[in-house]
């Protein structure tokens, strides 16, 4: 069945730092790719996501592109901030079907 | 995109009593979902809830423990019924448009057992 696995956290930079969100997955068909993000005592919001191969997503600096040959969709950006302390989830989803996350990755941004 | 409120909020509750969760979306919707999320943890889907039928629940939750309604296409309730401290959790509606591929989440509600 399909899966995602992310890098574990948490992973602690200080501000204006990059960073890197490892995601990779496992699926049989061709799934839509997803980044949400939680926001301290928050519910999960859509950060970007990608339909196809090739695609880039991108919203608030954040950017992930969809390799299929490497199965990966990690997050990058280039200079993050303090209020971008938060749980990256990185997650999956056949047309029509129900969304599968990865464990979630804890960001802490230091000033 | 999906506006999605829930109520309430957060709870504090006792041992053994039931709780019921409502989840008001601003449009129709074809599919909504109800997940857990334990403290430091990912999303545990709970179950799909059917518009006019029983909801359909991911292994390891029963409908006696959680029954979920729908009695339309833009609402949706769960009780999470003879409540233990193990049940403290988030729990979060979510929701999916026909022929769309992304779900949208409500801002959840934080329920504390004691």
């Amino acid at each position: 069945g399909n899966s995602v696995t992310q890098m574990e956290g948490p992973v602690t930079l200080s501000e204006e730092a990059f960073l890197t969100i490892n995601c990779t997955y496992t699926a049989t068909g061709y799934p839509s790719l997803f980044w949400y993000v939680q926001y301290p005592g928050e519910g999960l919001q859509l950060l970007l996501k990608a339909t196809k191969a090739d695609d880039k997503g991108s919203n608030k600096g954040f950017e992930a592109t969809y390799r299929k040959e490497t199965t990966s969709f990690h997050l990058e950006k280039g200079s993050v901030q303090v209020s971008d302390s938060a749980v990256y989830f990185c997650a999956l989803s056949d047309p029509g079907d129900k969304i599968i996350f990865g464990k979630g990755t804890r960001l802490h941004i230091l000033p | 995109s999906a506006v999605i409120s829930q109520k309430p909020s957060r709870d504090i509750c006792q041992r053994g009593t039931s709780l019921t969760i409502q989840c008001q979306v601003d449009s129709q919707v074809t599919m909504m979902f109800w997940y857990r999320q334990q403290p430091g943890q990912s999303l545990t889907l709970i179950a799909t809830a059917n518009q006019g039928s029983e909801a359909t629940y991911e292994s390891g939750f029963v409908i006696d423990k959680f029954p979920i309604s729908r009695p339309n296409l833009t609402f949706s309730t769960l009780t999470v019924s003879n409540m233990s401290p193990e049940d403290s959790s988030i729990y979060l509606c979510s929701v999916m448009g026909q022929g769309v591929d992304t779900q949208y989440f409500g801002p959840g509600t934080r329920l504390t057992v004691l």
